[in-house]
C-alpha cells in the first residue's frame, strides 16, 4: 500500500531536549516536504527536498533541521525545542513526473513542548 | 497568503450534493486549482485539480469558470464520512502550495 509513515505519532518532551521525527515514504518520490499546523494560521511549509541531498528552506524554518540521506527518509530534527514548537506536524511526498503532481500526507505528529 | 476565498462553514444534507465555492481571483495563467480535504486532524487527503477544464473524478467534481478566477468542487451525493476541512488551492506546483483555512463542510443526517 502505497503510504507515507510518521513517528512517532505522539510525543511529549521538555525545552532543549533535541528530538527527530522520522518520516518515511513507499512510492519512490522525489518530492517530500514538512509542514506544521497550528490553530487559526492553517498549514505552513517548513522544509522541502526536490531529491537526495537537496533540501531547501520553506516558509517557517527557524529551529528546525532536516536531512535527506535516502530518497525515501526525511526526518525533521528540532536541535533544543521550545514551547512555541508545540504543534502537529505533516510529512508529504509527491512525485516530480509532472508540474502538478499531488501530495500524500503521512498521518501527523503531534508535539507538545513543555 | 493563501490566494483563495473560501466561506468558513457551510452544512449539507446528507445524500444531497455539496457545493464548495473558492474565489482565486489573481490567478496567473499556469496556476493550478487544488482540492485537498482534511478530516478531524487527520493528514490532508487530495480530491481533485484542474487547471483550465472541468474535472471529474470517482470522489469529486471541479467547475472552473471560464475567466479561472472561481471554482465549485461538488461532492455529488454527501455521505456523513465527507465532513471535513476543505481546502481551495491555487498554485504552480508543490511547492507553490499554500494552505489557507479551508471551508468546514459538516453534512447533516
Amino acid at each position: 500500500e502505497a503510504q507515507v509513515t510518521q513517528n512517532p505519532r505522539y510525543l511529549i518532551t521538555v525545552t532543549g531536549k533535541k528530538l527527530t521525527v522520522t518520516c518515511s515514504q513507499n512510492m519512490n518520490h522525489e518530492y517530500m516536504s514538512w509542514y506544521r499546523q497550528d490553530p487559526g494560521l492553517g498549514l505552513r511549509q517548513i522544509y522541502y527536498s526536490m531529491n537526495v541531498e537537496v533540501t531547501d528552506k520553506g516558509d517557517v524554518p527557524e529551529g528546525y533541521k532536516v536531512s535527506r540521506k535516502e530518497k525515501r527518509n526525511f526526518p525533521l530534527i528540532l536541535e533544543s525545542p521550545s514551547p512555541n514548537q508545540t504543534s502537529l506536524y505533516f510529512c508529504a511526498s509527491s512525485s516530480l513526473l509532472e508540474m502538478s503532481e499531488t501530495q500524500y500526507f503521512g498521518p501527523g505528529t503531534r508535539l507538545l513542548v513543555l | 497568503d493563501a490566494k483563495t476565498t473560501q466561506p468558513p462553514s457551510m452544512d449539507c444534507a446528507e445524500g444531497r450534493a455539496a457545493n464548495l465555492p473558492c474565489n482565486h481571483s489573481t490567478i496567473s495563467g499556469n496556476e493550478y486549482v487544488y482540492w485537498y480535504r482534511q478530516i478531524h486532524s487527520q493528514g490532508p487527503q487530495y480530491i481533485i485539480h484542474g487547471l483550465k477544464n472541468n474535472e471529474t473524478n470517482e470522489m469529486a467534481s471541479l467547475i472552473i469558470t471560464e475567466d479561472r478566477k472561481s471554482s465549485t468542487l461538488i461532492l455529488p451525493h454527501a455521505t456523513l464520512r465527507d465532513t471535513a476541512v476543505y481546502y481551495c488551492i491555487v498554485a504552480y506546483n508543490n511547492n507553490d502550495m499554500r494552505f489557507g483555512a479551508g471551508t468546514r463542510l459538516t453534512v447533516k443526517p
